[in-house]
C-alpha cells in the first residue's frame, strides 16, 4: 500500500530494556512527525523532521528518547531504559509539504507496553 | 501553549440520533482539523476548516469553524454504528510545524 507503515505493531518490553520503533512514511513526503498517545487521550507531539533534519524535538519527554531520519525517508524512534510510564501508542505521521502542519497522514501506530 | 479542549469526552447514543461535539480554545488558530480514529488505527483526517465562520459538510457530518477561529464543532445527523470512534480536533502551532490535539470525544452509536 501507499500509506504510512509502522513496525512493530505491538512491542512488550521489560523495564530497563531499549526499544526501537520504525516508521516508513509515504514516499516523497517531506515532513515526518512522531506522536505519543496515552490510553483514552489525544496524540501528543514528540518530534518533527523536515527531510533528514530534526527541526523540533521539544516534545521528547526525556533524554531517553531519541529519533533519527538519516536519509530523509525511514525514521526510527528509540527509547532507552524503558519505564512503565513510556507505555503508550507511538504514532508516526508524514506530510507532503515542508510546512508540516497540514494534511498529515498517520500510520497505525506501535503499541508499547512496558512491564 | 495552545490548548484544545473537547466536549463531551464520551457519548453513547442510539442509531438515528443527532449529536454535536465541541472543540474549544482560548487561542486563535489559523485552521483546525478534525480526525476520526478507530481502535488499533491511526487518526484519519476528515476535514480542515480555515476561514472563520466556515461550514463544511461531509455527507451526514457538518463542521463549523467559529468566527473568531477559537472553536469548532462537529454535528452528526442520524448517527450510524459506523460512526463509532474517537473524534479528535487538532490545530497547528504558530510556527506551523506541529499539531496540537484535543483530548478527543469517544462516540459509540448503538444499533
Amino acid at each position: 500500500g501507499a500509506g504510512v507503515s509502522q513496525s512493530p505493531r505491538y512491542k512488550v518490553a521489560k523495564r530497563g530494556q531499549d526499544v526501537a520503533l520504525r516508521c516508513d512514511p509515504i514516499s516523497g513526503h517531506v515532513s515526518l512527525f512522531w506522536y505519543q498517545q496515552a490510553l483514552g487521550q489525544g496524540p501528543e507531539f514528540l518530534t518533527y523532521f523536515q527531510n533528514e533534519a530534526q527541526l523540533d524535538k521539544s516534545g521528547l519527554p526525556s533524554d531517553r528518547f531519541f529519533a533519527e531520519r538519516p536519509e530523509g525517508s525511514v525514521s526510527t524512534l528509540k527509547i532507552q531504559r524503558t519505564q512503565q510510564e513510556d507505555s503508550a501508542v507511538y504514532l508516526c505521521a508524514s506530510s507532503l509539504l515542508g510546512t508540516g502542519a497540514y494534511e498529515q497522514y498517520f500510520g497505525p501506530g506501535t503499541r508499547l507496553t512496558v512491564t | 501553549t495552545q490548548l484544545l479542549e473537547q466536549s463531551p469526552q464520551f457519548l453513547s447514543i442510539q442509531e438515528g440520533e443527532n449529536l454535536t461535539v465541541y472543540c474549544n480554545s482560548s487561542s486563535v488558530f489559523s485552521s483546525l482539523q478534525w480526525y476520526r480514529q478507530e481502535p488499533g488505527e491511526g487518526p484519519v483526517l476528515l476535514v480542515t476548516v480555515v476561514t472563520g465562520g466556515e461550514v463544511k459538510k461531509l455527507k451526514r457530518l457538518t463542521f463549523q469553524f467559529g468566527d473568531a477561529r477559537k472553536d469548532s464543532s462537529l454535528h452528526i445527523t442520524a448517527a450510524q454504528p459506523g460512526d463509532t470512534g474517537l473524534y479528535l480536533c487538532a490545530g497547528p502551532n504558530n510556527a506551523g510545524n506541529m499539531l496540537t490535539f484535543g483530548g478527543g470525544t469517544r462516540l459509540m452509536v448503538k444499533p
